[in-house]
This record gives structure tokens, C-alpha cells and sequence, in this order.
């Protein structure tokens, strides 16, 4: 059984911080590994789909980085705003099962004013 | 705007029924997917499609059906053999390559009466 973890299991902190959370993976057979940030009462919304080792993507403040070979993700945010609050997902593809992905249970990110 | 329509958004079932939740997309996707989330787990793939008229079991796809008469519609029905439906469950769609994110609807929340 093929098992995605995040960490830490939720964060709060203060505006203007910035903070990092962690997705594990499987390290065989990787294929793609997905970031979605899904707010309260909205529907989730990709951030990056990374499928390279050493991949790094940014968008805004926020930026993911990956290790392939080893078996994980980060996820960062720069300067956090109350507006980053929300669950961030990540998810892996396995290469034998390319259109399956497999969710961790996110980490949930409060971000007080 | 092109995206992705659940409906309802709030269901109820009694013991033995069977209900269809809808998923409708205008985004030309070739791909369509069904998620349930329960909570302390992360999404969980029911089944999906990857063209019309075909479609896959996923990793729990016992005590539902699906559909795929139209590349626009994905409809579920959770039948009585569905003996814990009570969950939130999402719809998603891409063009079906690996490499690309899923977009996901607003969810249909099931419950039993």
C-alpha cells in the first residue's frame, strides 16, 4: 500500500512569517508528485506538479521544492498572509499507475493577523 | 466560465437508497475522477474515466457506479451497498495526461437519515 504523509499535521502563525511544511513519499517508481491548497468552503486549486528530482517551482510566495530520491516535498511560504490560510495537500503518482494520485492528509495552515 | 459543477451540495439518503451525485464540466476535459474524503484521510479515488463510455475502478470503488455517456458528465450513484456513505465527496477533471493538475468542484456532502 502505497502511503503519502504530511507534516506537520496543522501550523498556526503570525502575519509576516514564513513557514514550510513537509509531504513523504514513496521514493520507487515516482512518476509526479501534485501541491494543492485548498481553501475552507472553496474547492481545491493546484499549485505545482513537479515530476523532476531538484525540481523547484514558485508562484507568488509561495514555492515547492523535490527530492525524487529520497522521498519528499516542501512546501514553502514567504511572509505569510491571512489569505494563505486554507489545508495544503500534496499528492503522489506512482509510475505504474499514471493517472491514480495518491493524497496525504494535508497540513492545515492558519495564519493570524 | 469554464469549470466544474457538483450538484447538490448537501444530499441526504435513507437506509437502503440508492442517490446519484452530478458532476458536470465545460472545460473540454478528457479525464474525470471521484474522490470521497473521511475525516483524518486524505482523498480517495472511487473511480474515474478517462474517455466516454470507459471508466476504472479505483481504490474503493466498492458500493458505487458510474457513467460516462458524455465527456461533460461524470454522475455517482452511491447504492445500498454503500454501507458507510455518509462523507464528502468531490469531482474532479483534467485532460487525462499525467503530468497535468486536476481541477475540482465545490463537493457534495452526502448523509444518511
Amino acid at each position: 500500500i502505497l502511503n503519502v504523509e504530511q507534516s506537520p499535521q496543522s501550523l498556526h502563525v503570525q502575519e509576516g512569517d514564513s513557514t514550510n511544511f513537509t509531504c513523504s513519499f514513496p521514493s520507487s517508481n515516482f512518476y509526479a508528485l501534485h501541491w494543492y491548497r485548498w481553501e475552507t468552503a472553496k474547492s481545491p486549486e493546484a499549485l505545482f506538479v513537479m515530476t523532476l528530482n531538484g525540481d523547484e517551482k514558485k508562484k507568488g510566495r509561495i514555492s515547492a521544492t523535490l527530492n525524487t530520491k529520497e522521498g519528499y516535498s516542501y512546501l514553502y511560504i514567504k511572509g505569510s498572509q491571512p489569505e494563505d490560510s486554507a489545508t495544503y495537500l500534496c499528492a503522489f503518482m506512482d509510475g505504474g499507475a499514471t493517472n491514480k494520485l495518491i493524497f496525504g492528509t494535508g497540513t492545515l495552515l492558519a495564519v493570524q493577523p | 466560465d469554464g469549470g466544474i459543477t457538483q450538484s447538490p451540495k448537501y444530499l441526504f439518503r435513507k437506509e437502503g437508497q440508492n442517490v446519484t451525485l452530478s458532476c458536470e464540466q465545460n472545460l473540454n476535459h478528457d479525464a474525470m475522477y471521484w474522490y470521497r474524503q473521511d475525516p483524518g484521510q486524505g482523498l480517495r479515488l472511487i473511480y474515474y474515466s478517462q474517455i466516454v463510455n470507459d471508466f476504472q475502478k479505483g481504490d474503493i470503488a466498492e458500493g458505487y457506479s458510474v457513467s460516462r455517456e458524455k465527456k461533460e458528465s461524470f454522475p455517482l450513484t452511491v447504492t445500498s451497498a454503500q454501507k458507510n456513505p455518509t462523507a464528502f465527496y468531490l469531482c474532479a477533471s483534467n485532460m487525462g495526461q499525467a503530468h497535468q493538475p486536476q481541477h475540482f468542484g465545490d463537493g457534495t456532502r452526502l448523509s444518511i437519515l
